[in-house]
């Protein structure tokens, strides 16, 4: 499909277990957003790439939350040792343009929920 | 960094009513403003925006309404339908977008 893809979509994790998380982004999208969205709240921000570059992680929880980019278009969130807090849905956000401030449009994808027991 | 604010948190209205939701936001610096609509299991998808330069924006039965000296932007859908039952996200954009918590409209035939 044309749209932002995000694997797995479900995700079981025992405590202590490192998770990988995928986005495809739409084809010849800059942008690229990682978003942690909770039961009940809204998406807030974790990280931004525009290309290839990680311009912004001010929202990485810690530093066990690492996001890559390496080729300007597939992106892997990654949770090392993952705790129960980090239980929630992982929304990945594409946009056409780059710039600072982005004023794009975001297209989400469906998302990957992490459940970690 | 900026904060928004949302309301109200739950909202119901009977078919053909118009429904509003409200946000504030905090940065001043914010000049770009979406709605988005996140059915059950989706991820939020746009449905009309709004830049810091226009005060009101219309698509069909929905508009927008932006204050940038009150900080304050307004959701309207009239004539609402069964299938507008979802949540609904304001966003304040500063270089990334910042999203309120989010409203669950019901609309009851």
């Amino acid at each position: 499909g044309a749209g932002v893809s995000q694997s797995p979509r479900y995700k079981v994790a025992k405590r202590g277990q490192d998770v990988a998380l995928r986005c495809d982004p739409i084809s010849g999208h800059v942008s690229l957003f990682w978003y942690q969205q909770a039961l009940g709240q809204g998406p807030e921000f974790l990280t931004y790439f525009q290309n290839e570059a990680q311009l912004d992680k001010s929202g990485l929880p810690s530093d066990r939350f690492f996001a890559e980019r390496p080729e300007g278009s597939v992106s892997t969130l990654k949770i090392q040792r993952t705790q129960q807090e980090d239980s929630a849905v992982y929304l990945c956000a594409s946009s056409l343009g780059g710039g600072n401030p982005n004023t794009g449009e975001l297209f989400f994808g469906e998302g990957s929920r992490l459940t970690v027991l | 960094g900026e904060n928004v604010e949302q309301h109200p948190s739950t909202l119901s209205v009977q078919e053909g009513d118009s429904a509003v939701i409200k946000c504030t936001y905090s940065d001043s610096a914010s000049n770009y403003f979406p709605w988005y609509k996140q059915e059950l299991g989706k991820g939020p998808q746009l449905i009309i925006d709004i830049r810091s330069n226009v005060g009101e924006k219309k698509d069909q039965r929905i508009a927008v309404t932006l204050n940038k000296t009150a900080k304050h932007f307004s959701l309207h859908i009239t004539e609402t339908q069964p299938e507008d039952s979802a949540v609904y996200f304001c966003a304040a954009t500063a270089g990334k977008s910042t999203f309120g918590d989010g409203t669950t409209l019901t609309v009851k035939p």
